[in-house]
């Protein structure tokens, strides 16, 4: 049973415009998350997150969007670069189990062509 | 220090082999973790190690045995290894697991690629 889900596996999108990152989640006991950028061969690098007490954050480029509701969220990254071309993966956390255990989507892949 | 590291870098063993990846950071943080992701694929965790006790085995098999000798350190110690188990493998660590919330942001090191002969 996937908790967290990533629908679009790639994302295309010009240098310059607006690219929209989904995730949906199922757990209603989820109170964090986050995002996560990757580069081949690389460790994943922590972008922005946000608590489910709000419905948005955001930290220059990036914005991440919650709607608790609709138990989905969205990065948006405007404008665009083509170093932002990676894997992006979301994750939630829940404060019941206190584990420190992230649940990962299975992740998109962002092209920006110049 | 804001940094996880992890050596070596690149690792090829044998299958009788035993091999030990290591993992440091210094950011004070008190939870550290074991992933190991393939390619394009989200990172599966494999342990956790909470106050320098390890509170999550996700059923990893034996041949995969993991040590944290302090609060800065954690070891990933192989042997008997399958080809299958080729991958990235990569620690993070987060400040607090039982805080939640923002003290779970997990930060990662740039991974050992394994791989089994």
């Amino acid at each position: 049973d996937q908790q967290v889900k990533q629908n679009s596996p790639s994302l295309s999108v010009q240098e310059g415009r607006i690219s929209i990152l989904n995730c949906d989640y199922t757990n209603s006991m989820f109170d964090y998350f986050l995002w996560y950028k990757k580069y081949p061969a690389e460790g994943p690098t922590f972008l922005i997150s946000i608590s489910s007490i709000k419905d948005k954050n955001e930290d220059g480029r990036f914005t991440v969007f919650l709607n608790k509701s609709a138990k989905h969220l969205s990065l948006h990254i405007v404008p665009s670069q083509p170093g932002d071309s990676a894997v992006y993966f979301c994750a939630a956390s829940g404060r019941v189990s206190n584990t420190g255990k992230l649940i990962f989507g299975q992740g998109t892949t962002l092209q920006v062509k110049p | 220090d804001t940094e996880v590291t992890q050596t070596p870098k690149h690792l090829v063993m044998g299958m009788t082999n035993k091999k030990s990846l290591k993992c440091e950071q210094h950011m004070g943080h008190r939870a550290m973790y074991w992933y190991k992701q393939k390619a394009k694929k989200p990172p599966e965790l494999m342990f956790v190690y909470s106050y320098e006790k390890l509170s999550i085995n996700e059923s990893v098999p034996s041949r995969f045995s993991p040590e944290c000798p302090n609060s800065s350190l954690l070891n990933l110690h192989l042997h008997a290894l399958q080809p299958e188990d080729s991958a990235l493998y990569l620690c993070a660590s987060s400040q607090d697991p039982l805080a939640g919330g923002l003290y779970n942001e997990q930060f990662f090191g740039p991974g050992t690629r394994l791989t089994v002969l």
